[in-house]
C-alpha cells in the first residue's frame, strides 16, 4: 500500500493568495483527518470526515479555512486568503474504524510570506 | 475534555541503553486507545505502538514496549537497546474509536553514539 499521499510537500506563497492542500487516504479507510502542527500549538485537529461526511470542524481556525472530501479517495484543505500565521506543517491522516489507529501522510510544509 | 501530558520535553541516552518516556492522560471515558507516535527529522508521523484500554496486557513491538497503568492513567514507552535511528520526537496520543486523537506536547529523544 502506498500510504497516505499528500501534495504538495512544500508550498511557499504570498499573503492573500489561495492555497490548496491535497490528500489521498489509504484505500479502504473510511475516516480522514486534517491536522496542523506548529511550534507554538503543537499538533491540533482541524477537521475530520467519516465516510466522506464532515463530522467535527470545530478546529478550523476561521472562515478562511475550508475542507472538502468529494469521494473516498480524495480530500482538499483550502485557505483563502492565506496569512503569515497560517505557516505550519499540515498533516492528513486516515483510519479504518475497525483498527482505530491513524496513519499519517508526509505532511505539507506551508510558508506564507 | 481529554488531556495528554508529556512532562519530559527532552531526553538523551547512550546508544544501546534503555530509555523510558512518560505520558499521563485524563479522560472520563472507559473505552479508549493509547498510541505512541514517532516523528523523526523527516517529520513523518510514524505509529510506534498502540494499547487498547480494555486490555490488561502491555503492548510490545520488538524493542518498544509500554507500561500501561489504567488506574493511574499512565502510559509510558520503553525503548530497549536504543539505536541512532530512534532519535526523534515522540508523541503520546489518546483516541476513541474512529475519532480524532488528542496529542501530548512531545518528548525530543536523542540517542548519543
Amino acid at each position: 500500500d502506498a500510504g497516505v499521499i499528500q501534495s504538495p510537500r512544500h508550498e511557499v506563497t504570498e499573503m492573500g493568495q489561495e492555497v490548496t492542500l491535497r490528500c489521498k487516504p489509504i484505500s479502504g479507510h473510511n475516516s480522514l483527518f486534517w491536522y496542523r502542527q506548529t511550534m507554538m500549538r503543537g499538533l491540533e485537529l482541524l477537521i475530520y470526515f467519516n465516510n466522506n461526511v464532515p463530522i467535527d470542524d470545530s478546529g478550523m481556525p476561521e472562515d478562511r479555512f475550508s475542507a472538502k472530501m468529494p469521494n473516498a479517495s480524495f480530500s482538499t484543505l483550502k485557505i483563502q486568503p492565506s496569512e503569515p500565521r497560517d505557516s505550519a506543517v499540515y498533516f492528513c491522516a486516515s483510519s479504518l474504524r475497525q483498527l482505530h489507529e491513524q496513519y499519517f501522510g508526509p505532511g505539507t510544509r506551508l510558508t506564507v510570506t | 475534555a481529554q488531556t495528554v501530558t508529556q512532562s519530559q520535553p527532552e531526553m538523551s541516552v547512550q546508544e544501546a541503553e534503555t530509555v523510558t518516556l512518560s505520558c499521563t492522560y485524563d479522560t472520563s471515558e472507559s473505552n479508549y486507545y493509547l498510541f505512541w507516535y514517532k516523528q523523526p527529522p523527516s517529520r513523518q508521523m510514524i505509529l510506534v505502538i498502540r494499547q487498547e484500554a480494555y486490555k490488561q496486557q502491555n503492548a510490545t513491538e520488538n524493542r518498544f514496549s509500554v507500561n500501561f497503568q489504567k488506574a493511574a492513567k499512565s502510559f509510558s514507552l520503553k525503548i530497549s537497546d536504543s539505536q541512532l535511528g530512534d532519535t526523534a520526537m515522540y508523541f503520546c496520543a489518546l483516541g476513541f474509536g474512529n475519532e480524532e486523537l488528542t496529542f501530548g506536547t512531545g518528548t525530543r529523544l536523542t540517542i548519543i553514539p
